[in-house]
């Protein structure tokens, strides 16, 4: 079973509009949750990370973190075609090891 | 600072060769991991080093092999590869806040 689920997508949002992405995990010691972007043919570049419930922000980027849920989502406003990549939830599980689970993507496109 | 580095950029080789990838992480990051992109399965981990140590190891088999030098660079190794090695291998440092940076990657096309 997958550790890690994304909204499969693909997912078009008008230039401007705001994207929503979601990611659900299965492990409840979960401590660390991660957003990264990657374009096609490049490696994944982090977005943000969240650690605590509730919102945070920066710039146009909100993640958001519900534990109790298991839920953590991504939301970009003000779209803009530059966005356009695919969207990795990562979720680095309890304990000392450094090991990130990734869920398989949302591909993202903003439409001019 | 410098980011992770990644050498060589694109391999490619024939069934039943070995590999090594080279790795060198942002100057004072003294973690390095190691993952597989493929279209199939998306990102794996690999294995994850720290001070030359080797902490945890992904679900692949013994082909699939690491080490962390003194200076914090790290290789890994795929002896006997097969098709299905061919994908993108990433090595990642981490800050002290486990936040964790990618390199550009291996691309590694087996034929």
């Amino acid at each position: 079973q997958k550790e890690v689920e994304q909204n499969s997508g693909p997912l078009s949002v008008p230039e401007g509009a705001i994207a929503s992405l979601n990611c659900t995990y299965s492990d409840r010691g979960s401590q660390s949750f991660f957003w990264y972007r990657q374009y096609s043919g490049k490696s994944p570049e982090l977005i943000m990370f969240i650690y605590s419930n509730g919102d945070k922000e920066d710039g146009r980027f909100t993640a958001q973190l519900n534990k109790a849920s298991q839920y953590v989502s991504l939301l970009i406003r003000d779209s803009q075609p530059s966005d356009s990549a695919t969207y990795l939830c990562a979720v680095k599980s309890s304990g000392s090891a450094r090991q990130l689970t990734f869920g398989s993507g949302t591909q993202l496109t903003v439409l001019p | 600072k410098a980011g992770v580095t990644q050498t060589p950029r694109y391999l490619i080789k024939t069934r039943g060769q070995q590999v090594t990838l080279s790795c060198s992480p942002i100057s004072g990051h003294r973690s390095v991991s190691w993952y597989q992109q493929t279209p199939g399965q998306g990102l794996q981990f690999l294995f994850e080093y720290f001070s030359e140590t080797q902490r945890n190891k992904g679900n692949f088999p013994g082909r699939f092999s690491g080490r962390q030098f003194s200076n914090s660079r790290s290789e890994m190794n795929v002896s006997t590869l097969e098709l299905g090695d061919s994908a993108l291998y990433l090595c990642a440092s981490f800050d002290s806040y486990n936040e964790q940076f990618f390199g550009p990657g291996t691309r590694l096309t087996v034929l």
